[in-house]
Parts: structure tokens; sequence; C-alpha cells
């Protein structure tokens, strides 16, 4: 069975700096996507950014890029010059693409931003 | 707009009450999905359908029940709620199978924060 794990709870970076977030994923399958939600104060769920596991290039979506690592199972986040508004919790998530009924989270990583 | 609207968004309930949350997209998707949120577990499935009168559980079905009887909703039903079911409900809605307008994304509600007391 597919899991995902973020193996930091919670992470604090300073305002305008540069962080990293973890995810590790267990599959046995070739094609998936992977994903990274954002859940701020208000509880709502934003799809941050996506990546396909067949593209061998990492998906950017403004301050926000992953290192995807797909030998090696590893789907990091990094935020660059980190705000405010990114105080959130963070989920990683994957689904199969082939088998997509299933789609499974990590159990997040709370980012704190410092002023 | 395309969304996916939950409710009630609060609600305070006693044991044993039975009660539904609503859920209900406008995006035409097939997939639609509960989940629970607790704090340091994340987020776990509850129940899932893959089309219309097609539904299956996750990992966590216990004391729940759903129904898709409309491809646009997708009730969650606590027929006996317990306090071990306070928690934060959400549901989330995708394309479902191979296909160019799949991109795998789940779409979420803005969340039901149930309490039993």
């Amino acid at each position: 069975a597919q899991t995902v794990t973020q193996s930091q709870p919670e992470m604090s970076v300073q305002e305008a700096e540069t962080v990293t977030l973890s995810c590790t994923y267990d599959t046995s399958e070739s094609d998936y996507y992977l994903f990274w939600y954002k859940q701020p104060p208000s509880r709502q769920m934003i799809l941050v950014i996506r990546q396909e596991a067949y593209k061998q290039q990492n998906a950017t979506e403004n301050r926000f890029s992953v290192n995807f690592q797909k030998a090696a199972k590893s789907f990091s986040l990094k935020i660059s010059d980190s705000q405010l508004g990114d105080a959130a919790m963070y989920f990683c998530a994957y689904r199969s693409a082939h088998r997509d009924d299933k789609i499974i989270f990590g159990k997040g990583t709370r980012l704190h931003i410092l002023p | 707009e395309a969304q996916v609207t939950q409710n009630p968004r609060y609600l305070i309930t006693v044991t044993g009450k039975k009660l539904t949350v609503t859920c209900s997209q406008n995006m035409n998707h097939e997939y639609m999905s509960w989940y629970r949120q607790d704090p340091g577990l994340g987020l776990r499935q509850i129940y899932y359908s893959m089309n219309v009168e097609v539904t299956d559980k996750g990992d966590v079905p216990e004391g729940y029940k759903v129904s898709r009887k409309e491809k646009r909703n997708f009730p969650l039903i606590l027929e006996s709620p317990s306090p071990n079911q306070t928690s934060l409900y959400f549901c989330a809605s995708s394309f479902f199978g191979l296909g160019t307008t799949n991109t795998g994304e789940l779409f979420f509600g803005e969340g039901s924060r149930l309490t039993v007391l």
C-alpha cells in the first residue's frame, strides 16, 4: 500500500528567507501525481503545486517549487522569499494515475513565518 | 464559480442524534470523497464514490454512511454520532480516470467542524 511521510511536524522560517518542506512516499507504481496542499487558518485546502511522475522537470508556481526525485521517492517543496501569508499547514499527497480512487495524504507540516 | 459546497460549516450535537452533512459540487466531477482531519493524523479518507450509485469504504468508515444518488451530491450521514467523531470534515471532488480533463487535483469544500457532546 502506498504511504506518504512528512517527517517535519513543524518548521519555522524568517520572513523573506527560503524554506524546504520534505515529503517521501512509497509506491510500486510508475504513473502517479504528487501534490502539495496548503491549509491556512481559514481551514480551506488550497492546491499549491502538482507534479506528474512522468515529467522529469520539476514543477514551479511563482515562489513555490518542488524537488522531485522519482528514484528516491522524494517530493520536497521549496518556498522562496517567505511571506507572512505562507504560514499554514502543508500537506503532501499522492494519487495513482491508474488506480486514482485512492488519494493518500501525509500528516502535515505546520509552517511558522517569523517576522 | 466552480466550487464544492458543504453544509453545515459548524455543528454541535449530542451523542446519538442522527445528522447529515451535505456536499454538492458543480464541476461535473465523477469522483467524490469524504475526509476527516484530526490533529497529528492528517486527512483520513472515510468513504469515496467513483460515480452515481458507486461508493466504497476508505480507511475510517466505521460509524458513517454515504449515498450517491445524483452526480453532484454526496452526503455524509452519522446515524448515531459519538464523541470520537468530533472532527473537521472535508468533502472533495475531482475528475476520475485517464483523460485530458483529469489533472488528478482534488477540489475541497470549506470544511465542517463537528462537535459531538
